[in-house]
């Protein structure tokens, strides 16, 4: 079965773009988590979709963004980009939320 | 929020000895702790997990055990080999499906 998949793998945007990214779960999965990982925070928890509805949402201003579709891939959406969005994005699925969650390889966003 | 605690936040171990990392939580709602292995430049894996109604498991090298009562769990690596050397981060998770970290511990595996 194959895991998941994020693209793009590598992003660089200058401070004021905007930005989306893709998350593809495994097959079955139909949660899809976000989180950010930087040096200095650690893995912060962004959102959580189930059947494309956002259903928790961790501590990051309303530029941070998602949806999820009826396939259960996800996106998500950084507007206004800063200096300090530079990260390491990371998805990952479930089959409900509540069980094992499984993380793709992450996207690397540098904000210039 | 759930807040997790990680220790020690880096450990250099000889091949072939234990290594042992250490982890509180705060909220007693938690009932699910994984534990992950991230290396370079790759997104974190799954090594193995653990729920409230369980106090301890073990998988080939790997064993985690749980304290609910003192909210503190651990993960044990036995025999340690080169291809350990990484960054472990522990995990709890309630009934708002959300994932809460520890701040990762880097693993040096000394040959």
């Amino acid at each position: 079965k194959a895991g998941v998949t994020q693209t793009p793998r590598y992003l660089i945007k200058t401070r004021g773009q905007q930005v989306t990214l893709s998350c593809s779960p495994i097959s079955g999965h139909r949660s899809v988590s976000w989180y950010q990982q930087t040096p200095g925070q650690g893995l912060q928890f962004l959102f959580e979709y189930f059947s494309e509805t956002q259903r928790n949402k961790g501590n990051f201003p309303g530029r941070f963004s998602g949806r999820q579709f009826s396939n259960s891939r996800s996106e998500m959406n950084v507007s206004t980009l800063e200096l300090g969005d530079s990260a390491l994005y990371l998805c990952a699925s479930s089959l409900d939320g509540a069980d094992t969650q499984y993380f793709g390889p992450g996207t690397r966003l540098t904000v210039l | 929020g759930e807040n997790v605690e990680q220790h020690p936040s880096t450990l250099s171990v000889q091949e072939g000895d234990s290594a042992v990392i250490k982890c509180t939580y705060s909220d007693s709602a938690s009932n699910y702790f994984p534990w992950y292995k991230q290396e370079l430049g790759k997104g974190p894996q799954l090594i193995i997990d653990i729920r409230s109604n369980v106090g301890e498991k073990k998988d080939q090298r790997i064993a985690v055990t749980l304290n609910k009562t003192a909210k503190h769990f651990s993960l044990h690596i036995t025999e340690t080999q080169p291809e350990d050397s990484a960054v472990y981060f522990c995990a709890a998770k309630g009934w708002d499906y959300k994932l809460s970290f520890g701040a990762g511990t880097t693993v040096t595996v000394r040959a």
